[in-house]
């Protein structure tokens, strides 16, 4: 079964950093373009971030750029999301996505919560 | 970046109902547009790309239509499990931009 499981949302305090990750399981995750994509409460989804197969070709959301970094590792199959100066309008449910024709497989999520 | 815009914000239609969502591109994306539905609390779900390829296992009574600015989302036959807020994504351009939403109602 193809996969996609994101993990390391939490709550944090504006201004500080939070790691998440997205491991893959069950198709060969280096041929795919990868893609993170959140979700504000009661809000429609957001595309924050591309990364393509081999990280030649990386892109961020204008409001994300400086602050968040994507990376991925071919050989652990996985993917991450560096963020740092986090804001409370970066709360929201954070996706990773397989990039496949569009959008085609992703995560059931992990919640990131900037609050003091 | 390119906004998208969709209509209606929200309609309710009863079963065996034939629905139609628009989406409009603020400048053309070709045929790079893909429809998403998604349910309260669950992941979106990929159900059409390039406008109006249906992705596997999704059922034949989704269709989509369009190019270049203005796109369609067509389910024939509205089935129950059907209600859920449908999102259109225009992958031709960066930032990548989802449009607000349609949300559908099952009477």
């Amino acid at each position: 079964e193809e996969l996609l499981v994101e993990s390391g949302g939490g709550l944090v305090k504006p201004g500080g950093s939070l790691r998440l990750s997205c491991a893959a399981s069950g198709f060969s995750f280096s041929v795919y373009g990868m893609n993170w994509v959140r979700q504000a409460p009661g809000k429609g989804p957001q595309w924050v971030s591309s990364i393509s197969e081999g990280s030649d070709y990386i892109y961020y959301e204008d409001s994300v750029k400086g602050r968040f970094t994507i990376s991925r590792d071919n050989v652990e199959n996985s993917l991450s999301l560096q963020m740092k100066s986090l804001r409370p309008e970066d709360t929201g449910v954070y996706y990773c996505a397989r990039a496949l024709n569009i959008m085609d497989l992703w995560g059931q999520g992990t919640t990131v919560t900037v609050s003091s | 970046a390119i906004q998208m815009t969709q209509s209606p914000s929200s309609l309710s239609a009863s079963v065996g109902d034939r629905v139609t969502v628009t989406c409009r591109a603020s400048q053309g994306i070709r045929n790079n547009l893909g429809w998403f539905q998604q349910l309260p609390g669950k992941a979106p779900k990929l159900l059409i790309y390039a406008a109006s390829s249906l992705q596997d296992g999704v059922p034949s009574r989704f269709s989509g239509s369009g190019y270049d600015t203005d796109f369609t989302l067509t389910i024939t036959s509205l089935q129950p499990e059907d209600s859920a807020t449908y999102y259109c994504l225009q992958n031709d351009y960066y930032p990548f931009t989802f449009g607000p939403g349609t949300k559908v109602d099952v009477k």
